[in-house]
Formats: C-alpha cells, sequence, structure tokens
C-alpha cells in the first residue's frame, strides 16, 4: 500500500501569502496523484488532478506540481475563503490512498 | 452538471447490515452507464479513505482490504444508480460515505462528489 505523508499538518497563513503543501508517496505513483480542498460540513472539491491539472472551475491561484514521490500544492495570494483541509489522493496503485490532510487557517 | 445524491445510512448494531444508494445525474458526457464509480468515506473527524470502485460495465471491481468481503458494490444503468451492500458491519466502518464520479470517461478518480450518507454501527 502506498503510504502518502503531507506536510505540515497544520498552517496559519495571512491573506496575499502563498501557502505551499507537500505530499510524499512511500512509492512512486507517476503522476497520478490528485489535491482536493474540504471545508468543514462540505464535501471535499476536487482542485488538481494527475498532478499539475487544473480541474474546470477551479481559481488559478491553486497550482500542482510534481512526479514520482514528491508533489507540492501551492496556493498563491490566499484568500479568506481558502480556509479548508487539503487532501492529496493516489490512483497509481491498488488500493487507492489518501494523505493524513493538513488544515490551513487564515491569520 | 454531476449530481450525486446518497441514502440509505443510519444506525445500526455491529454484525448488522446496510445498503447504500446513490442517484446520479447531468453527466455532460453520454450517460452514467458510460462512468465509472466510487465509494469513499469519512470517520468523523477524520480523513479520507477510499473503499470500493466499480468500472461503467460493472465487470471490475476493487475494495479496500478492510471491506473485502464483507462490502458489495454493485450498479443498476438503467436506472442511473450506485448500491453499497455493507454486511457484517463493525464499529470502524462507522463513517459518512459519499459516492463520487470521474468527470472524463474512463478515468478513475473522484472529480464529483455527493453529500455523503452517515452510517453510526453501535449497539
Amino acid at each position: 500500500e502506498i503510504v502518502l505523508t503531507q506536510s505540515p499538518d497544520f498552517q496559519s497563513v495571512a491573506p496575499k501569502e502563498t501557502v505551499t503543501i507537500t505530499c510524499r508517496a512511500s512509492q512512486s505513483t507517476g503522476t497520478a496523484l490528485h489535491w482536493y480542498q474540504q471545508k468543514p460540513d462540505q464535501s471535499p472539491k476536487l482542485l488538481i488532478k494527475y498532478a499539475s491539472q487544473s480541474f474546470s472551475g477551479v481559481p488559478s491561484r491553486f497550482s500542482g506540481s510534481g512526479s514520482g514521490t514528491d508533489f507540492t500544492l501551492t496556493i498563491s495570494s490566499l484568500e479568506a475563503e481558502d480556509a479548508a483541509t487539503y487532501y492529496c489522493h493516489q490512483t497509481g496503485s491498488l488500493p487507492w490512498t489518501f494523505g493524513q490532510g493538513t488544515k490551513v487557517e487564515i491569520k | 452538471e454531476v449530481q450525486l445524491v446518497e441514502s440509505g445510512g443510519g444506525l445500526v448494531q455491529p454484525g448488522g447490515s446496510l445498503r447504500l444508494s446513490c442517484a446520479a445525474s447531468g453527466f455532460s458526457f453520454g450517460s452514467f452507464s458510460n462512468y465509472n464509480m466510487l465509494w469513499v468515506r469519512q470517520s468523523p473527524g477524520k480523513g479520507l479513505e477510499w473503499v470500493s470502485y466499480i468500472d461503467w460495465t460493472a465487470t471490475t471491481t476493487y475494495y479496500v482490504g478492510s471491506v473485502r468481503g464483507r462490502f458489495t458494490i454493485s450498479r443498476d444503468n438503467a436506472k442511473n444508480s450506485l448500491y453499497l451492500q455493507m454486511n457484517s458491519l463493525r464499529a470502524e466502518d462507522t463513517a459518512l460515505y459519499y459516492c463520487a464520479s470521474p468527470s472524463v470517461v474512463g478515468h478513475t478518480t473522484p472529480d464529483y462528489w455527493g453529500q455523503g450518507t452517515l452510517v453510526t454501527v453501535s449497539s
């Protein structure tokens, strides 16, 4: 099973700053790595698929990069509405797995 | 726009059974029958766990190890519906169960999610 480890677990960031969340896989997932945003009492929403492809309707301040075992989600110019927990998810190898989540708080 | 509406959750005793349903609509390319589907769960206050997958023809299914042999995923393309039959339920199966679908035919990623249905396993 591929274990996905996100860092940090929690980040408090001021508006307009840049947020960087990393996801490290215990084995290569190629580029089959996806990023989700989940706000309290809401279902997860897809932000980035296959490491760097922005999903339809997602603001351009969200971007993804990486391949193999190391991936990054970047939120440029953070907005108040970006307060949420972010998860990475791999579909490169069964069982498909999620990272533990990174909570982003707005200062 | 894709809409996924789960139902069937509730309180069940350990060892009991429950059948979840997901009504799907709004697929932009063809119909529900063209899309692979998934179930993902989230324990209260915890992270996400992929549970099961079924391909568009219903001939290929996958399960996470902790539910294999107890849960069965199925679909009825004529009714645009996805199901999860859950048997021999355990306390650790307590979670919000989400139905999810890709946005592209042939893909397996959970791009769209329903609002979830809560399953509580307790005596």
